[in-house]
């Protein structure tokens, strides 16, 4: 069974520090991996997609993949108490069953001022 | 703004009692994924739509169908309904030809069973 695993927090980090967010998969063949935010009573929004090891930055959002590790991560640069939300990591696979996203139960950030 | 919408907003049902939930895709995007959201959980997922057919599914029961409209729009049925599918029912719409890669969510349907 595919899992993905995320530490549930809550993640409480003072206004204008750097959260790091993490997230492992236990699918090796796993191809695509995302970064949703869900505001409470909210759905999740997508900010963040990256499919090839390394980083990809965008805004203050920066993804970090590592497939060897089977770990992907998000950084959020100058944390603003807009960022407090749950975030859902995602992976899709890349063979039989890739239509789906597999998602972690969430890593709840509090940004405090 | 994903441009993908969701209808009703809020359902309250009684155990036994059926229900249908519709979905808008996003402009363009052909194909439609249901997923299931309890609370304190990340969504689970139930099936998807492209062209029309069922394109997969998860591990929910046969009272949970769909359907997939020629403009892209789609349904979910819940038959019988049990206490346990209280949830947050949300759809997202991606692109077929672009792999699918890239999932956006609609605001969801907050469904009560009672």
């Amino acid at each position: 069974q595919k899992e993905v695993e995320q530490n549930s927090g809550p993640l409480s980090v003072p206004e204008g520090a750097i959260a790091s967010l993490n997230c492992t998969y236990s699918d090796r063949g796993s191809q695509s991996f995302f970064w949703y935010r869900q505001y409470s009573g909210k759905s999740p929004e997508l900010i963040m997609s990256i499919y090839s090891n390394g980083d990809k930055e965008d805004g203050r959002f920066t993804a970090q993949l590592n497939k060897a590790s089977q770990y992907v991560s998000l950084l959020i640069r100058d944390s603003q108490p807009s960022d407090s939300a749950t975030y859902l990591c995602a992976v899709k696979g890349g063979g039989a069953g890739s239509y789906q996203l597999t998602f972690g139960k969430g890593t709840k950030l509090s940004v405090i001022p | 703004e994903t441009g993908v919408t969701q209808s009703p907003t809020h359902l309250i049902k009684t155990r036994g009692q059926q229900v249908t939930l519709r979905c808008s895709s996003q402009s363009g995007h052909n194909t439609v994924s249901w997923y299931q959201q309890a609370l304190g959980q990340g969504p689970q997922f139930i099936f998807q739509y492209y062209r029309e057919e069922e394109n997969g599914r998860g591990n929910f029961p046969p009272r949970f169908s769909g359907l997939q409209f020629p403009n892209y729009s789609s349904e979910l049925n819940v038959n019988a309904l049990e206490l346990d599918d209280s949830a947050l029912y949300l759809c997202a719409s991606s692109l077929a030809l672009a792999g699918g890669r890239e999932q956006y969510f609609g605001p969801g349907t907050r469904l009560t069973v009672t």
